[in-house]
């Protein structure tokens, strides 16, 4: 069965901190996807990142990078120099591609707050 | 491309009414996902279609909730009687295959 978890409830940072949000997932296929959304306070859902299982190479993407581990199933990310705009609720999912035919799956999610 | 729409934006009914949810994919898109969110349960996969068909409905609370795809750019989410624990914002959200899923704007649903 896919479970995604995200351990971390909540996190306060002061502005131009980094801080590093935690995904740790569970699956038995062998092809899936992982991805993270972003939730502000208005309340819609913003995709932010994909990665497949074939590849582990690191993103960046200008303040944000993402490192995916399939050793310790993990893919975590990080925010350099956070901004208040980055406050919102972070959300790591799980796609598997095999039996569950492509089934999305979320995790808790993650409320970070940045203060000024 | 408008993106995911879904109507209403807000409901209000009272107590055994019926609800009837709508989103729209995004055209070429062949998998449909709704979800809940409330507080204490985080954002749960109610159910999720591939080409019109339900694949799993397996986090359909109850008889009370169903799910249909009439063609393959729009579907609903009926409840029907309505209770106040049905109270949530609903999203329907949509995707091309093995690709990221877009979200609709949600549908804030209170139930008095």
């Amino acid at each position: 069965a896919q479970k995604v978890t995200q351990a971390q409830t909540e996190i306060s940072v002061v502005e131009k901190e980094d801080v590093t949000l935690d995904c740790v997932y569970e699956t038995r296929d062998t092809t899936y996807y992982l991805f993270w959304y972003k939730q502000p306070p208005s309340g819609e859902l913003v995709f932010l990142i994909r990665r497949n299982s074939f590849d582990e190479q690191n993103e960046i993407s200008g303040r944000y990078s993402w490192n995916f581990q399939k050793s310790t199933s993990s893919f975590n990310f990080t925010i350099t120099a956070s901004q208040v705009v980055d406050s919102a609720v972070y959300f790591c999912a799980l796609s598997e591609v095999g039996g569950s035919q492509g089934n999305l799956i979320f995790g808790k999610g993650t409320k970070l707050s940045v203060k000024p | 491309d408008a993106g995911v729409i879904q109507s209403p934006r807000h409901e209000v009914t009272e107590m055994g009414q019926e609800v009837t949810l709508r989103c729209k994919l995004i055209s070429g898109h062949n998998s449909l996902f709704w979800y809940r969110q409330t507080m204490m349960r985080g954002l749960e996969l109610l159910i999720y279609f591939n080409n019109n068909v339900p694949i799993d409905d397996s986090g359909m609370p109850e008889d009370r909730f169903s799910a249909k795809m009439p063609n393959a750019s729009f579907s609903t989410l009926k409840i029907q009687p309505s209770e106040p624990r049905d109270s949530a914002v609903y999203f329907c959200a949509s995707r091309a295959q093995n690709t990221e899923a877009f979200f609709g704007q949600g549908t804030r649903l209170t139930v008095v």
